[in-house]
């Protein structure tokens, strides 16, 4: 099993351009989480999604947009970047019922310039 | 409202010193899981541990040590021995089983410098 995937590894924007950053899961998790980790401010949760089809806004999820259309992948787009997305994004996911440990992906470093 | 706080920002140790990171939570809610994650250079996150709040042994892993204490909100995590391996940003999270989502909420990490 790859376990949580990510892509790309690395990124360097212009501010206003837009990406898509890829998260896929092969172990068949319900629950799928994005987070972002700045310097001295841990990882705060952008949006999450329970389920295929569904999605729901977290802590920070302003300027960014999700998408769930299939279990294994999700998501996560900037349609307009800023420099204060400037940051290393984390894909996480989990089984469903019981609330058991998330397993992240390696991350994807945005620099938005 | 839900929150992580891990107090000490940067620790430094010197090989074989023991060492012990802090966590402190708050949350209403009576069924919550707590949780320790690791991220060494390398940035990827590694969980160590998992509790639930019905919960409250110690538990020992090697040289890791948790204890988790209701009474005081924290569940700390102690490195016996330490080595260079463990240097690393440490995260203590929370996840409360009644929100929506239950996603962590992290503490801001503590980073942990362990010299030869």
């Amino acid at each position: 099993n790859a376990g949580v995937t990510q892509t790309p590894k690395f990124r360097v924007l212009k501010t206003g351009q837009s990406m898509t950053l890829l998260c896929a899961q092969d172990m068949n998790h319900e629950y799928m989480y994005w987070y972002r980790q700045d310097p001295g401010m841990g990882l705060r949760l952008i949006h999450y999604s329970v389920g295929e089809g569904t999605t729901a806004k977290g802590e920070v999820p302003d300027g960014y947009n999700v998408s769930r259309l299939k279990k294994q992948n999700f998501l996560l787009g900037l349609e307009s970047a800023a420099p204060s997305q400037t940051s290393v994004y984390f894909c996480a996911s989990r089984n469903g019922g019981s609330v058991y440990e998330q397993y992240f992906g390696p991350g994807t470093r945005l620099t938005v310039t | 409202a839900q929150k992580v706080t891990q107090a000490q920002t940067e620790i430094s140790v010197v090989e074989k010193e023991d060492v012990t990171l802090d966590c402190v939570y708050e949350t209403r809610d009576t069924t919550y899981y707590l949780f320790w994650y690791k991220q060494p250079p390398s940035g990827e996150l590694v969980f160590l541990i998992r509790r639930n709040s019905f919960d409250e042994q110690n538990e020992i892993s090697g040289r890791y040590s948790w204890n988790f204490q209701k009474s005081t909100s924290s569940f700390n995590f102690t490195i016996t021995a330490s080595q260079v391996v463990d240097s690393a940003v440490y995260f203590c999270a929370l996840s409360e089983a009644n929100q929506a989502g239950t996603a962590l909420i992290f503490g801001k990490g503590t980073t942990l410098s362990v010299s030869s």
